[in-house]
């Protein structure tokens, strides 16, 4: 069954506290993305990376750090350096860059 | 990136009356487009998509129009059923850009 996996569902941080998002893809692409959704708005770009090893930062950057170890993995990890964390984040992959993209069933995130 | 935009936030129809979604895009150089539906608390999924050297493309009950010359895309359901109901977006990819550039999203709300 392929596609993006991302988990967990539901994430809930403490003030203060650093937190890892997974995301997984089994399609096969090279290009990740992660997606941050506020309640009512459209989707703002955090990171992205086109190849392994490699990444850049998107339109909301602040707070938040990536990896590209492996080309099915793409992690992002909210710090507690970004002051307002609590979104929906949707991870995407495409074949190519700025292709159609696929995505995963999003993490919701809540700052308690 | 330019804004990408959509003329109405709410949309109700009844169910069987065809739907009508547009979007308002400001970079004429934008070549890729794309309609993506998101129901609550899931990620967006492909419905459509089109290049910017075609007018129209037609999918199972969806036709997504182009024009260039007003810089509108649109998107029509026909048929509308309760399961269309949803958040549809529409996405632009504007020349040797890495990813895509969403709107805020149109809410449809079918009525039985």
């Amino acid at each position: 069954d392929g596609g993006i996996t991302q988990s967990p569902k539901y994430l809930f941080r403490k003030e203060g506290q650093n937190v890892t998002l997974s995301c997984e893809q089994n399609l096969n692409h090279d290009a990740m993305y992660w997606y941050r959704q506020d309640p009512g708005q459209g989707l703002r770009l955090i990171y992205y990376s086109q190849i392994v090893n490699d990444f850049q930062k998107g339109d909301i950057a602040e707070g938040y750090s990536v990896s590209r170890e492996k080309k099915e993995s793409f992690p992002l990890t909210v710090t507690s350096a970004q002051k307002n964390p609590t979104a929906f984040y949707l991870c995407a992959s495409s074949e190519g860059q700025g292709g159609r993209a696929f995505f995963g069933q999003g993490t919701r995130l809540t700052v308690v | 990136g330019e804004s990408v935009g959509l003329h109405l936030p709410t949309l109700s129809v009844q169910e069987g009356d065809n739907s009508i979604i547009n979007c308002a895009y400001s970079n004429s150089a934008s070549d890729y487009f794309i309609w993506y539906k998101q129901e609550s608390g899931k990620g967006p999924q492909f419905i459509i998509d089109i290049r910017s050297n075609m007018d129209k493309r037609q999918g199972q009950r969806v036709t997504v129009l182009l024009n260039k010359t007003v810089k509108h895309l649109s998107l029509q359901i026909a048929a509308t059923q309760p399961g269309d109901s949803a958040v549809y977006f529409c996405a632009e990819r504007e020349p040797g850009a890495n990813n895509l550039f969403f709107g805020t999203g149109t809410r449809l709300t079918v009525i039985p």
